[in-house]
């Protein structure tokens, strides 16, 4: 079975600039997060999708992040306009084909992450 | 707030030792608690998952603990080897939701 993909996985941008992430999650997965990983922390979740619905979104800087997931299957993040402290690995992940419910126990899939370097 | 809590500093070892990694948590009582592996410039892999209901539970060379009395998740490799070498995260649910809060780390190094 496919992973989990994402793609760029580097980018190196100036500050103020605009920046997108794309993610595939594993087919058939409903859920769908996105994490922020800064060096020598633990992932951060950002924003977490039900099928094309939002579940959370409480930690996502929503003055310069987006994020949308229109079909219900691949997932778009975007950084508008990109900061220092946006410098960070963006990890996708994906879960459960049963949705929330079913998935209290289920471990996340991860991809192998945006490394984004903010100059 | 709701806190997990890993030992920052690496874990450096010989190989053929047991590696004994700790996850503290704070101020709740997490349903379960998640262990994932972590190599460079890779997502984490999900290892194992233990209730607040299991004492222990195996996998292969892998052992992981919940004691809630201490709050705490202890995470074991046994024979450990050079390949074992990663970062290993502990992840626990907040509290009423399904949002996981991930750990900082620890970083595992077994010497051949």
């Amino acid at each position: 079975e496919a992973g989990v993909a994402q793609s760029p996985r580097y980018k190196i941008i100036e500050k103020r600039q605009s920046v997108a992430f794309w993610c595939n999650p594993i087919s058939g997965h409903a859920t769908l997060y996105w994490y922020q990983q800064i060096l020598g922390q633990g992932p951060k979740l950002l924003i977490q999708f039900q099928n094309n619905g939002v579940v959370d979104d409480s930690q996502l800087p929503k003055d310069r992040f987006s994020a949308e997931r229109l079909k219900g299957v691949d997932s778009t993040l975007k950084i508008q306009p990109a900061k220092l402290e946006d410098s960070a690995v963006y990890l996708c992940a994906s879960s459960s084909p049963q949705g929330l419910a079913a998935n209290a126990y289920n471990e996340q899939f991860f991809g192998p992450g945006t490394r984004l370097t903010v100059l | 707030s709701q806190k997990i809590e890993q030992n920052s500093e690496a874990l450096n070892i010989q190989e053929g030792k047991t590696a004994t990694l700790t996850c503290n948590y704070t101020n709740y009582s997490p349903a379960y608690l998640q262990w994932y592996r972590q190599d460079p410039g890779r997502g984490p892999v999900f290892l194992l998952l233990i209730r607040e209901n299991e004492k222990e539970k195996r996998k292969e060379r892998l052992k992981v603990t919940f004691d809630t009395t201490l709050k705490q998740s202890l995470f074991h490799i046994t024979a450990s080897q050079p390949a074992d070498s990663a970062t290993y995260l502990c992840a626990a649910p907040m509290d009423s939701s399904y949002k996981l809060i991930f750990g900082s780390g620890t970083r595992l190094l077994v010497r051949p």
